[in-house]
C-alpha cells in the first residue's frame, strides 16, 4: 500500500529558531501533499496544499511567510517552521495522493511530527 | 457550508458491543466520505470510505451507511474490541473543495473490557 513518511518524527527546539519538517511518499509518486495541524484533542486544520514545481496554495489565516511549504520532487514536499515560538508548538502531519493509481480522492497520511517550541 | 458535524464527542462502549458514530454534511458536491483512525501520537489511517451512490459499505466489521437525502453517513463497529479504542473521524471531500478533506471534530471511543 502507499506508505508516506515524515521526519523527525519530534522535534523540541528553542524560541526563534527554524525547524524543516520532511514528508516523503515513498512508493508513489505525488503531485499534491497536504500539511495539517493537530492540537492536542482537537481535529487535523488544513495549513496548506503543496504542489510539486508550483507555489504552495495557504488556507485562509496561515502565514505564508511563517511556514515555508517546498514540493521540489514528485516524492518530498518539506515545511519550514521559521523563527519558530512557543504558539508553534503543535503536532504536523502530512498526506499525500496517489494520483496515478485512479483513487485520486483517498490521502494517506504521514505520522506526524511532533514540535516543542520551548 | 464546508462544515462536517461529527457527534458524539466521546463514547464509551463495552467490548463486543456495536460503536456508532455520526457525520453530517450541508455541501451537496461532496462525493467522497472517508472515515479515519488515529490513536495517539500517530498519524490517521484511512479506515473506510464510501461514495453518493451506494448506501452502504461493509468492510470487515466496519459499515458506513450513507443517507443522501438527509446528508448524513454514519460508522458503524461491530463486535469493538479494546483494541479499536482510538479517535475516529469522518471526512468529506469533492466539489468546490478542490479535493481538500473536511474533518469532522473527531469522537473519542473506548471499549472496556
Amino acid at each position: 500500500g502507499a506508505v508516506v513518511s515524515q521526519h523527525p518524527s519530534r522535534v523540541i527546539c528553542k524560541s526563534g529558531t527554524s525547524v524543516k519538517i520532511e514528508c516523503r511518499s515513498l512508493d508513489f509518486q505525488a503531485t499534491t501533499m497536504f500539511w495539517y495541524r493537530q492540537f492536542p484533542k482537537q481535529s487535523l486544520m488544513l495549513m496548506a496544499t503543496s504542489n510539486e514545481g508550483s507555489k504552495a496554495t495557504y488556507e485562509q489565516g496561515v502565514e505564508k511567510d511563517k511556514f515555508l511549504i517546498n514540493h521540489a520532487s514528485l516524492t518530498l514536499s518539506t515545511l519550514t517552521v521559521t523563527s519558530a515560538h512557543p504558539e508553534d508548538s503543535s503536532f504536523y502531519i502530512c498526506s499525500a495522493r496517489d494520483e496515478w493509481q485512479g483513487a485520486v480522492d483517498e490521502q494517506f497520511f504521514g505520522p506526524g511530527t511532533r514540535l516543542t517550541v520551548l | 457550508q464546508q462544515q462536517v458535524k461529527q457527534s458524539p464527542q466521546s463514547l464509551i462502549v463495552q467490548k463486543g458491543g456495536i460503536s456508532i458514530i455520526n457525520c453530517a454534511y450541508e455541501n451537496t458536491a461532496f462525493d467522497y466520505f472517508p472515515w479515519y483512525q488515529q490513536f495517539p501520537g500517530k498519524g490517521p489511517a484511512l479506515l473506510i470510505a464510501i461514495r453518493p451512490d451506494v448506501s452502504e459499505k461493509k468492510e470487515g466489521r466496519f459499515t458506513i451507511s450513507f443517507n443522501k437525502s438527509a446528508k448524513q453517513f454514519s460508522l458503524h463497529i461491530m463486535d469493538s474490541q479494546p483494541g479499536d479504542s482510538a479517535t475516529y473521524f469522518c471526512a468529506a471531500s469533492g466539489g468546490g473543495s478542490q479535493g481538500n478533506l473536511i474533518f469532522g471534530k473527531g469522537t473519542k471511543l473506548s471499549v472496556k473490557p
